[in-house]
């Protein structure tokens, strides 16, 4: 089967860093990608994993280990306009993109 | 370039009309999908194309549900007869590749009274 988990809600202070959690268990993997949404908006991407480790870009980096079927997003120096819905997406079999149901996060002054 | 253009942006119907949804991908992108978004159950794919073809439907609801694309620039997504299940946001995305960073259309947020 195909199972993505995230949680469902966070909320953090501006300035301040989060970490986003995601696990995963897919038929098939070749690749994890990091989406944001703000709200009303078009997903966009942030970052992509297919290897174990830290990808940095930014005050975004994301973590992946495939032997957990686990990843993160770290977002750094919070700023207010980070307030939205951060989707983690796993890449299965055939390119297809399973997406979980995003953690809606609020970026608190 | 311009990205991916979805038409129309805000579309209400009655129960049982037809509603069409239209794509013009990224110029050049090989590799279109269908995705439909709910609060219930999040970002769904329908269908995905490869150069034209239709590859994976799996994910269509059911007959209602047809998606077309006669050439490099134009896909459709038809649903008749409509219900009220089927308000959503549908999204369309392209890429190059298939395996690459899929770019989304800003969506048809689709209301079925």
């Amino acid at each position: 089967g195909q199972n993505i988990d995230q949680p469902t809600e966070m909320t953090a202070t501006e300035g301040a860093i989060v970490q986003i959690n995601c696990t995963y268990q897919t038929s098939g993997f070749n690749g994890l990608f990091w989406y944001q949404q703000h709200a009303g908006e078009a997903p966009t991407f942030l970052s992509y994993n297919v290897l174990d480790g830290l990808e940095e870009k930014g005050r975004f980096s994301s973590f992946l280990s495939r032997s957990k079927g686990y990843s993160y997003l770290l977002l750094k120096e919070l700023q207010m306009k980070d307030s939205a819905s951060y989707l983690c997406a796993v890449e299965g079999e055939g390119g297809k993109l399973i997406f979980g149901q995003g953690t809606e996060l609020s970026v608190k002054p | 370039d311009a990205g991916v253009i979805q038409s129309p942006r805000h579309e209400v119907t009655e129960m049982g009309q037809e509603v069409t949804l239209r794509c013009k991908p990224i110029s050049g992108h090989d590799y279109l999908f269908w995705y439909r978004q709910t609060m219930m159950r999040g970002l769904e794919l329908l269908i995905y194309f490869n150069n034209n073809v239709p590859i994976d439907d799996s994910g269509m609801p059911e007959d209602r549900f047809s998606a077309k694309m006669p050439n490099a620039s134009f896909s459709t997504l038809k649903i008749q007869p409509s219900e009220p299940r089927d308000s959503a946001v549908y999204f369309c995305a392209s890429t190059l590749g298939g395996r690459e960073t899929q770019y989304f259309g800003p969506g048809t947020r689709l209301l079925v009274l």
